[in-house]
């Protein structure tokens, strides 16, 4: 079956721009997270959605980052005022319930100029 | 006494070996751990998984040992294949946010 799926692949953009991250889970899913991958650091937990809420927001890094999940489904991650330091590669990943396996997307790689 | 295996961010390895990676975790209230695999690239890859309540649990090719006493996971790789070139990452939880590990770079040799 198709497994989760991020757009875009690639994304360059400015210093002050803001930017989406498109992730949409395994069919089925009701848990979906995102994660940040930065060079040379390991991947770090952003936030976590059960259906379409958020009880865990606890690793977005500013009130520059946001995302949302409607329908229980397809999740965005909205960065505002891009800054270099959020070059880095956004993964999604989906678990068919919370606490089980998580299946990673192939990640946005974000570069700000 | 009973060694633990020293977490190497690099491995080589000749195709046909056995390979063995070490992680060491940190939470002893985790009870869920999983090894995923990532290539250049790409998203990490479910490997395999284990929970608290084993201490070894083997899949196609892979072994993944638990020791919660000195709090240390293994990922075994028998015959290992030039395919398994990558780096891998172990991850542990108690709940939904996964922690990961530095990961250990894979290189296989002809």
């Amino acid at each position: 079956g198709a497994g989760v799926s991020q757009s875009p692949s690639n994304k360059v953009t400015e210093k002050g721009k803001d930017v989406e991250l498109r992730c949409d889970p395994i069919s089925g899913h009701t848990a979906l997270y995102w994660y940040r991958q930065s060079l040379g650091q390991g991947l770090e937990f952003l936030i976590y959605f059960q259906g379409n809420s958020a009880p865990d927001k606890s690793g977005l890094p500013s009130d520059r980052f946001s995302a949302e999940r409607t329908g229980g489904s397809v999740s965005t991650l909205t960065i505002q005022r891009t800054q270099q330091e959020d070059s880095a590669v956004y993964l999604c990943a989906s678990s068919r319930e919370t606490q089980e396996t998580q299946y990673f997307g192939p990640g946005t790689r974000l570069l700000v100029l | 006494g009973e060694s633990v295996g020293l977490h190497l961010p690099t491995l080589s390895v000749q195709e046909g070996d056995n390979s063995i990676i070490n992680c060491a975790y940190s939470n002893s209230a985790s009870d869920y751990f999983i090894w995923y695999k990532q290539e250049s690239g790409k998203g990490p890859q479910f490997i395999i998984d284990i929970r608290s309540n084993m201490d070894k649990r083997q899949g196609q090719r892979v072994t993944v040992l638990l020791n919660k006493t000195v709090k240390h996971l293994s990922l075994q790789i028998a015959a290992t294949q030039p395919g398994d070139s990558a780096v891998y990452f172990c991850a542990e939880t108690n709940d939904y946010k996964l922690s990961f590990g530095a990961g250990t770079t894979v290189t296989v040799r002809a």
